[in-house]
């Protein structure tokens, strides 16, 4: 079946560091991948689609990158700064489907 | 230009209840979805409604849980004899006829005690 892997472990940085966070993918070849923010307690709040013809997407801090080739999506956020700290959603919408498929994202901590 | 709106936000039940969970779309949006997050756990895809139709609800329980989104109203996800496992919070996510986007709401978590 259709899978997400996204890293389970928190991820700790340095404010004003470069975050990176890995999205892989197997059994499918989306059209387009999306990156989802949630706060504790709170619904995702989208960021960023970047579509399968797309090697990368950039928006204010943030980038993705996208590799068919590898299945694997990588999300930046440059000069994190401790607001950034929050779960990031790595999610795919196949063609014809609706419905999204959601990994179980990646804690981002930064600190002063 | 309001967002996706979702009541109550905190549901309390007892075991064998019903639960009763609302959604109202953006402004424009006829495409709506459910999604459930157990603790610890990624979103799962429940059901996908446009109005007054059910177009996929292959996450969906077999048993207790039903959606509807009526012609006028918002869009009602039920849960029938409520148990300990249904403890969860549910989103809801709308989105206009191009349906790249999914637009969250805040969540209602559900306790059932």
């Amino acid at each position: 079946s259709q899978k997400i892997e996204q890293n389970s472990e928190a991820l700790n940085i340095q404010e004003g560091k470069t975050a990176t966070l890995t999205c892989n993918y197997t059994n499918y070849s989306p059209a387009y991948l999306q990156w989802y923010r949630q706060d504790p307690g709170r619904g995702p709040v989208f960021l960023l689609l970047i579509r399968e013809n797309e090697k990368e997407k950039r928006k204010e801090r943030l980038k993705v990158t996208f590799d068919t080739t590898l299945k694997q999506s990588l999300f930046h956020i440059t000069a994190s700064q401790p607001a950034d700290s929050a779960t990031y959603l790595c999610t795919f919408r196949t063609g014809t489907a609706s419905k999204l498929t959601f990994g179980t994202g990646t804690r981002l901590q930064v600190t002063l | 230009n309001a967002g996706v709106m979702q009541n109550p936000r905190h549901l309390v039940r007892r075991r064998g209840q019903e639960a009763r969970l609302r959604c109202s779309p953006m402004k424009g949006h006829s495409h709506v979805y459910w999604y459930r997050q157990l603790p610890e756990e990624g979103l799962k895809f429940m059901v996908y409604l446009q109005k007054e139709n059910i177009i996929d609800e292959s996450g969906m329980p077999k048993e207790r849980f039903s959606a509807e989104f009526p012609k006028e109203g918002p869009s009602i996800l039920r849960i029938q004899q409520v148990v300990r496992g249904d403890s969860a919070a549910y989103f809801c996510a709308s989105s206009d006829e191009g349906k790249n986007i999914q637009y969250f709401g805040a969540g209602t978590r559900l306790s059932v005690l």
